[in-house]
C-alpha cells in the first residue's frame, strides 16, 4: 500500500551546522505535506507544511523542499542548535484522505 | 489558550483490565484524531471524528478498541481487556481541518 518513509533513522550534526532530513513518499496523489518535531515525552509539534503546488517554503531557520518528480521531501534546518535535537516526522495526505499518513521518523542529535 | 490536553499522562494496568483515555481538544476544533505510537515507531492512525461522528474507524486494531466524542469536544478512547501489545503512547490531535493537526502530549499506556 501507499506509505511514507524516511531514508535515515538517525542523523548527527555539529552545533551550528545545517541539517537535512529526507523523506520519500509513494502516493503520487499526495497534495499536502507536513513536518513535525517530537521531543522526548511530548507530542509532535508542527514545524512547517507545504502543498504540492509549491516546491519550496521557508520558515524561521527551516526550509521544506518538495520534489514531486521523484516523490521526495526534505527539511532543512539552518544553524542547528541543541534544542533541535528531537525526532522529526514527515507526513502526507492526498485530497481524498481524511487523515495524515506519517513516516517512521528520524532522530536528530546535535553534537556540541 | 490551552492546547490539546490528554489524561492521564501515564497509565499502568494489568492485562485483561479495561482502560479509558481522555482527550480535550482545542476549543472550536471540529476534527479530532487518535493515533498510537509504539516505542521508536511512527504514528499509527486509529480513528477520526468530525464533530461527534466517526466517519473513519478503519485504524482501530480490534473490537476491543472503541472511542466516542460528546458535545463536539471531549473524546474518550476505551480499550477493553487490555493486552501487552496495547502498550504504547496514545496521542490525540485536533484541528479545524484535517491537515495541520495539533497534538497533545499523549498517554503512556503500560500493560503488565
Amino acid at each position: 500500500g501507499e506509505s511514507v518513509g524516511l531514508h535515515l533513522p538517525t542523523l548527527s550534526v555539529q552545533e551550528g551546522d545545517n541539517s537535512i532530513i529526507n523523506c520519500a513518499y509513494s502516493n503520487s496523489a499526495s497534495d499536502y505535506f507536513i513536518w513535525y518535531k517530537q521531543e522526548s515525552g511530548k507530542g509532535p509539534q508542527f514545524i512547517i507544511d507545504i502543498r504540492s503546488n509549491m516546491d519550496k517554503r521557508q520558515g524561521q531557520r527551516v526550509t521544506v523542499l518538495l520534489n514531486k518528480t521523484v516523490k521526495h521531501l526534505s527539511l532543512q534546518i539552518a544553524a542547528t542548535q541543541p534544542g533541535d535535537s528531537a525526532v522529526y516526522f514527515c507526513a502526507e495526505k492526498d485530497g481524498s484522505a481524511r487523515q495524515l499518513t506519517f513516516g517512521s521518523g528520524t532522530q536528530l542529535t546535535v553534537l556540541p | 489558550g490551552a492546547g490539546v490536553s490528554q489524561s492521564p499522562s501515564n497509565k499502568v494496568t494489568e492485562k485483561g483490565k479495561d482502560v479509558e483515555l481522555r482527550c480535550d481538544p482545542i476549543s472550536g476544533h471540529t476534527a479530532l484524531y487518535w493515533y498510537r505510537q509504539s516505542l521508536g515507531q511512527g504514528l499509527e492512525f486509529l480513528i477520526y471524528f468530525q464533530g461527534n461522528s466517526a466517519p473513519d474507524k478503519s485504524g482501530l486494531p480490534s473490537d476491543r478498541f472503541s472511542a466516542e466524542r460528546t458535545g463536539g469536544s471531549v473524546s474518550t478512547l476505551t480499550i477493553q481487556r487490555t493486552q501487552q501489545e496495547d502498550s504504547a503512547v496514545y496521542l490525540c490531535a485536533s484541528s479545524f481541518t484535517n491537515e495541520k493537526l495539533f497534538f497533545g502530549s499523549g498517554t503512556q499506556l503500560s500493560v503488565l
